[in-house]
């Protein structure tokens, strides 16, 4: 499988900061680039997804920024909360949803009062 | 909309014993579903993708012969374990794909599997 690399791995934010998550890929051939939010025991819940043609995405309090040249894409999360602390997870696949995703190493935030 | 379900939640089973963990689309219909399997504090690896009506495709590495999984419907796919040992342990998450709309895959709770 291709790579997905993400960083950091971890990461402490206060409340009401801005949380930023990256990741880079090395596939041309991925179109597909969602993002997760996993709590402990259970399974990965969709955020937010983006495609090359855009290279912005807003949902609430999340945006994902996408830049096709240098292959990258990255999470923020605004006005971050002590409920958002939870593992995050960038995927991307050749073929929208239809394929199996590959996963980045994933970041654990912590949103600290 | 968009759930897909797992049972059972929790298993746990003597080593040698086989073990079947449901996945389930309770609200649209997915040809294909995909099984991932996530040790503590690690990234989610695929297993295998699942295809109505057609034998699975599994990843370099997987037991096809050990991880026997059958996609019997457009909103069932079930993972069988077989002969499991304490190395099997792990969180098994299944995941499926729904067409239209989001056109993504939506993930299960998962199930978690410890063999003692």
């Amino acid at each position: 499988q291709q790579q997905v690399k993400q960083s950091p791995q971890s990461l402490i934010v206060q409340k009401g900061g801005i949380s930023i998550i990256n990741c880079a890929y090395e596939n041309t051939a991925f179109d597909y680039f969602p993002w997760y939010q996993q709590f402990p025991g259970k399974g990965p819940a969709l955020l937010i997804a983006i495609r090359p043609d855009v290279s912005e995405k807003k949902e609430g309090r999340f945006t994902i920024s996408f830049n096709k040249s240098a292959k990258q894409f990255s999470l923020h999360i605004m006005d971050s909360q002590p409920g958002d602390s939870a593992t995050y997870f960038c995927a991307a696949s050749p073929n929208s949803g239809n394929t199996p995703l590959v996963f980045g190493k994933g970041t654990r935030l912590s949103v600290i009062a | 909309g968009a759930v897909v379900s797992q049972h059972p939640s929790r298993v746990i089973c003597k080593s040698g014993t086989s073990v079947k963990i449901e996945c389930r689309s309770l609200d649209f219909q997915a040809t294909t579903m995909f099984w991932y399997r996530q040790f503590p504090k690690q990234s989610l690896m695929l297993m295998a993708t699942s295809n109505e009506g057609s034998k699975a495709t599994y990843e370099q590495g997987v037991e096809k012969d050990k991880f026997l999984i059958n996609h019997a419907s457009l909103t069932l796919s079930t993972l069988t374990v077989t002969s499991a040992h304490p190395e099997d342990s792990s969180f098994y998450i299944c995941s499926a794909y729904r067409t239209g709309g989001a056109d993504t895959q939506y993930f299960g709770p998962g199930t978690r599997l410890t063999v003692l």
